[in-house]
């Protein structure tokens, strides 16, 4: 199993510039979720998902978007990058019913300039 | 609204020496879970150790154990015979069944010193 997959690693965009972040899973994880990393603020979550076709906001979910139209992907959007969302960005997954750890992948660093 | 509490942003140890971690949390539910996250280096997040809160023992693996204290609402970490590769930050964090929500502390950097 490649457990959690996220990319790019690492990407550099202009403000005002979109871009999709991609995150997989091949553990059959109904619960898939998207956290920023900042310093001093610890992970804070973004969006999340229970399964595919249903997604719901975290803390800070403005300017970005989710969609699960599989199991599999969770992407994350940025419709209209802002210095703001610099960030690292991480991808996490779950059985839903034992919601008890969540796996995590590798971590996107965004930097909008 | 739960919150979790990390009040150490750093702290250093020996090598082989003991170094505790805390962490708070405020609450009004019963049940939950209580995890301790490592992220090193690398970026990965690796759970270290979780703790139900209807169970009233503390939780252990191998060098790493928490000491619970539900009517305090703390959480820390006690990481025995330190190592190189502990360095890194530890991250407290609390669920409750049924949010879907992770809440997560601020972090705490962890130096192991040779």
């Amino acid at each position: 199993n490649a457990g959690v997959t996220q990319t790019p690693k690492f990407q550099v965009l202009k403000t005002g510039q979109s871009m999709t972040l991609q995150c997989a899973q091949d553990m059959n994880h109904e619960y898939m979720s998207w956290y920023r990393q900042d310093p001093g603020m610890g992970l804070r979550l973004i969006h999340y998902s229970v399964g595919a076709g249903i997604t719901d906001q975290g803390e800070v979910p403005n300017g970005y978007n989710v969609s699960r139209s599989t199991t599999e992907d969770f992407p994350l959007r940025l419709l209209s990058a802002a210095p703001s969302q610099t960030s690292v960005y991480f991808c996490a997954s779950s059985y839903s019913r034992s919601l008890n750890e969540q796996f995590f992948g590798p971590g996107t660093r965004l930097t909008v300039l | 609204a739960q919150t979790v509490t990390q009040s150490q942003p750093e702290m250093s140890v020996q090598e082989a020496e003991t170094v505790t971690l805390s962490c708070t949390y405020d609450t009004s539910e019963n049940n939950y879970y209580l995890f301790w996250y490592k992220q090193p280096p690398s970026r990965q997040m690796i759970l270290v150790i979780r703790q139900e809160a209807y169970k009233q023992q503390n939780a252990t693996e191998n060098r790493f154990s928490v000491n619970f204290q539900k009517a305090a609402k703390s959480f820390s970490l006690k990481i025995s015979d330190s190592q190189l590769g502990d360095t890194a930050m530890y991250f407290c964090a609390f669920y409750q069944p049924g949010t879907y929500k992770y809440i997560f502390g601020t972090g705490t950097r962890l130096k192991v010193l040779a």
